[in-house]
């Protein structure tokens, strides 16, 4: 199965409200990463947190890391209609290989 | 600096061509990834190259499909004999190399989407 999963799998919310995505993992890592794509599109990176990081922030982003619990969670806040993508989250298990395992992503959708 | 460029960005095949996938990294990038996405899916690993060396195929397709990064010009995913389940997005990502350090991302293109008639 997915090393990545996220959950929900679908999320549609009005604009101005917050996002919260999750994701799951099996086996340790050096590194979490977020990723948005918008539909048909290519990936674009959000932010990458490392495995001794807690958490972090980029603009209305928040990604926080828990690796007691293998999970991680995005937060968007004040989300627009351009938000609406799916958000993967994508794993690196081992050290100087850069083999990201991604998960079936968040289709999130944002209601103007 | 360009990003990761892949070409083309649509490719029709008819089942049992051959498809050939280019991707250009980003310049001073010697780490190249390709990876395949089925529609409402995530990605899935294919394959990651560095120059010349194939260091990990283990998502490839025993068959049919195989993957090369010359020391001069671009990665190429190349897919014989094609079926109708070959039909998906390909995305490659380039990553610069960091020694040990892996705390860095990787950089994707704009996919090719392959669709096998």
């Amino acid at each position: 199965s997915q090393q990545g999963e996220e959950d929900p799998q679908a999320l549609s919310i009005q604009e101005g409200e917050n996002a919260t995505m999750n994701c799951s993992y099996k086996t340790s890592i050096n590194n979490l990463q977020w990723y948005r794509q918008n539909s048909g599109r290519g990936l674009v990176h959000l932010i990458l947190i490392r495995s001794n990081e807690r958490e972090k922030h980029s603009g209305r982003l928040r990604v926080t890391l828990d690796t007691s619990k293998k999970s991680s969670s995005l937060l968007i806040t004040a989300s627009r209609a351009a938000d609406t993508a799916s958000y993967f989250c994508a794993t690196d298990l081992t050290s100087g290989t850069y083999k990201y395992i991604f998960g079936t992503g968040t289709r999130l959708k944002v209601l103007a | 600096n360009a990003g990761v460029m892949q070409n083309p960005r649509h490719l029709v095949r008819r089942r049992g061509q051959e498809a050939r996938l280019r991707c250009s990294p980003m310049k001073g990038h010697s780490h190249v990834y390709w990876y395949r996405q089925l529609p409402e899916e995530g990605l899935k690993f294919m394959v990651y190259l560095q120059k010349e060396n194939i260091i990990d195929e283990s998502g490839m397709p025993k068959e049919r499909f195989s993957a090369e990064f010359p020391k001069e010009g671009p990665s190429i995913l190349r897919i014989q004999q094609v079926v109708r389940g070959d039909s998906a997005a390909y995305f490659c990502a380039s990553s610069p190399f960091m020694g040990t350090d892996s705390n860095t991302e990787a950089f994707f293109g704009q996919g090719t989407r392959l669709t096998v008639v």
